[in-house]
């Protein structure tokens, strides 16, 4: 069975304190592994989309890593404009479906 | 990018009545989707809807219950039927974009479903 498992739950950083977020997976074919911010009332923000294991994409203070088996997304000197949920998602191969498969989050609060 | 509204934001409603939730883009858009965020869970997708034909529904959603028209390409609507509180969540579309890399999907702003 497809899964995505991100961890931890909730992290909570002071302001200028880089860390990371995991999400690991296990899906029948990787097609695209994405990541999603949500801030809370509003729908999942478009980040990023990771298609094959090595492969980097950055954007301003957020960089995501993919390998085989789960996905880094690693926040450097965050600010606390930065506070939200982020969401990991797979899609699998196989059959004309385009599901995304999604873990239940990570709650990054940052603070001042 | 595209601009994704949804129609309402919120509402609270009775048990055993129906809401029709509306979703509407402002460019034209491959596929469109229809999530739901339960409290505290994962986003589940409900089905795809289909421009001019039935909706194509995941297992455990059944159109009966969750009705799906997508008349055309920029517009959708989901019908959350005889509603209980357990349908309680926030109901979610998205869309893949014309001419974009076909997997990657936009979300709307959700829909937040109260049933008392």
């Amino acid at each position: 069975e497809d899964q995505v498992t991100q961890s931890p739950e909730a992290l909570r950083l002071q302001e200028g304190e880089s860390s990371s977020l995991n999400c690991s997976y296990t899906v029948s074919g990787l097609r695209g592994l994405f990541w999603y911010r949500q801030d809370p009332g509003k729908g999942p923000e478009f980040l990023f989309t990771l298609y094959s294991a090595g492969e980097e994409k950055e954007k301003e203070r957020l960089k995501a890593t993919l390998t085989k088996k789960e996905s880094f997304l690693h926040i450097t000197a965050p600010k606390p404009e930065d506070s939200a949920t982020y969401l990991c998602a797979v899609q699998a191969g196989g059959g004309a479906t385009n599901k995304l498969i999604f873990g239940t989050g990570t709650l990054l609060a940052v603070q001042p | 990018s595209a601009v994704i509204s949804q129609k309402p934001s919120r509402d609270i409603c009775q048990r055993g009545t129906s809401l029709t939730i509306q979703c509407q883009v402002d460019s034209q858009v491959t596929m469109m989707f229809w999530y739901r965020q339960q409290p505290g869970q994962s986003l589940t997708l409900i089905a795809t809807a289909n421009q001019g034909s039935e909706a194509t529904y995941e297992s455990g959603f059944v159109i009966d219950k969750f009705p799906i028209s997508r008349p055309n390409l920029t517009f959708s609507t989901l019908t959350v039927s005889n509603m209980s509180p357990e349908d309680s969540s926030i109901y979610l579309c998205s869309v893949s974009l014309a001419g974009g890399p076909y997997n990657e999907q936009f979300f709307g702003p959700g829909t937040r479903l109260t049933v008392l």
